[in-house]
């Protein structure tokens, strides 16, 4: 497709439960990013990869939280043993290059722990 | 410790008259402005960005405008159309590193 797509577009897990959100980015866009939203609050970064180089992981809130990004293309952010405060909105964003102009966001993936 | 704030959580703007939205960086390293605007259940869209080295950045209704001796910038939309009412994020960067993003406003254009 044209933009940056997300699945599952909705999720509800129990607490405890660990959860896969995939991403797709455009097609040619060298940089990813993952950010989440929670409730009444802003863009919250999570991490970044740029081309090959290794990813920025500064944003993970915790060791239950990776992604990886295979071929270049498709990411998958996993997040282990989830809990009540993971619940958000998850966003990924694809950028074209290393210039940080105009990212293109996905409509996110909420996730509600219960 | 927040590199981008937005100072304002919301803003009413009656239909035609001017919006401006605000945002305040303290990262004096950042060289690239953008601004997002957020419908609920949808990503952000990009709207309007500006370089480090202009002071302002027009595109039809929108304008953005850049003070780095102040480390502000706002965003400028006239007229303010209904449509307009949605939450607005500014971000910032530098080459290689990730957008930062602020809490947003919320802009509510009245008929």
């Amino acid at each position: 497709g044209a933009g940056v797509s997300q699945s599952p577009s909705n999720k509800v897990t129990e607490k405890g439960k660990d959860v896969e959100l995939r991403c797709d980015p455009i097609s040619g866009h060298t940089a990813l990013y993952w950010y989440r939203q929670s409730l009444g609050q802003g863009l919250e970064f999570l991490i970044y990869f740029q081309g090959n180089s290794a990813p920025d992981k500064s944003g993970l809130p915790s060791d239950r939280f990776s992604a990886e990004r295979t071929g270049g293309s498709v990411s998958t952010l996993t997040i282990q043993r989830t809990q009540q405060e993971d619940s958000a909105v998850y966003l990924c964003a694809s950028v074209r290059g290393a210039e940080n102009t105009e990212a293109f966001f996905g409509q996110g993936t909420r996730l509600t722990v219960v | 410790d927040q590199q981008v704030k937005q100072n304002s959580p919301s803003l009413s703007v009656q239909e035609g008259r001017i919006s401006i939205l605000n945002c305040d960086y303290t990262n004096s390293m950042f060289d690239y402005f953008l601004w997002y605007k957020k419908y609920p259940a949808e990503g952000p869209t990009f709207l309007i960005s500006i370089s480090s080295i202009k002071d302002k950045n027009e595109d039809g209704r929108f304008t953005v405008f850049l003070n780095k001796s102040a480390k502000h910038l706002s965003l400028h939309i006239v007229p303010s159309q209904p449509g307009d009412s949605a939450v607005y994020f500014c971000a910032a960067s530098k080459r290689n590193t990730p957008l930062v993003f602020g809490k947003g406003t919320r802009l509510s254009v009245i008929a």
